[in-house]
């Protein structure tokens, strides 16, 4: 099965930091690739698909890069409703099935 | 607008059994295909299952295979999730949710990505 592996599982940054997360995939995804940001009691949230496509109604300080087994999630300025958790999916292949990377919470500094 | 609502969830002992329902509305669900995930608590989301627009093709993770079985009613707008011979492990909050991307053939699927999800229900298994 492809493993994801995501860095840091937490970070601390204030509003209008610039705020970055990799996610890091065990064999080549080419771009197939998600991103979700998760509060706490909701479900999660399509912000970005195929690596670097803005789900409609995200806004653009959201953006993600990368292909193969390399990939980026990059806030570029921070805002308060921003903070969550953010997790990573690989859709490469079903089987043996999507997986999700273990999340990364980021919280206010 | 696009709603997903889940129901049946609940407190079982393992070994014994539970059907999960989703609810779809605002779009047309025949059209999609559509998965269930699942999240324990303080844990990351794992995935379920896949079904087809059409209910043809279906798959599972090894952790469910041969225990639970997905399905759906196009004519209902309603998705389910039969589970059977629950263990502890499978204690998680369900969700269902909506793909757009999906292409599913006899053999697998792929271009995955779930865009609407429900709220969940809260499946607990102990003795």
């Amino acid at each position: 099965d492809i493993q994801m592996t995501q860095s840091p599982s937490s970070l601390s940054a204030f509003v209008g930091d610039r705020v970055t997360i990799t996610c890091r995939a065990s064999q080549s995804i080419s771009n197939y690739l998600n991103w979700y940001q998760q509060k706490p009691g909701k479900a999660p949230k399509l912000l970005i698909y195929a690596a670097s496509s803005l789900q409609g109604g995200v806004p653009s300080r959201f953006s993600g890069s990368g292909s193969g087994t390399d990939f980026t999630l990059t806030i570029s300025s921070l805002q308060p409703e921003d903070f969550a958790t953010y997790s990573c999916q690989q859709s490469y292949s079903i089987p043996p099935g999507l997986t999700f990377g273990g999340g990364t919470k980021v919280e206010i500094k | 607008q696009v709603q997903l609502v889940e129901s049946g969830g609940g407190v079982v002992q393992p070994g014994r059994s539970l059907r999960l329902s989703c609810a779809a509305s605002g779009f047309t669900f025949s059209s999609y295909a559509m998965h269930w995930v699942r999240q324990a608590a303080g844990k990351g989301l794992e995935w379920v299952t896949i079904i087809s627009f059409d209910g043809t093709n279906k798959y599972y993770a090894d952790s469910v295979k041969g225990r639970f079985t997905i399905s759906r009613d196009n004519s209902k707008n309603t998705l389910f999730l039969q589970m059977n011979s629950l263990k502890t492990e499978d204690t998680a909050l369900y969700y269902c949710a909506r793909d757009p991307g999906a292409y599913c053939s006899s053999t697998s699927c792929y271009g995955n990505h779930l865009d609407y999800w429900g709220q969940g229900t809260l499946v607990t298994v102990y003795s």
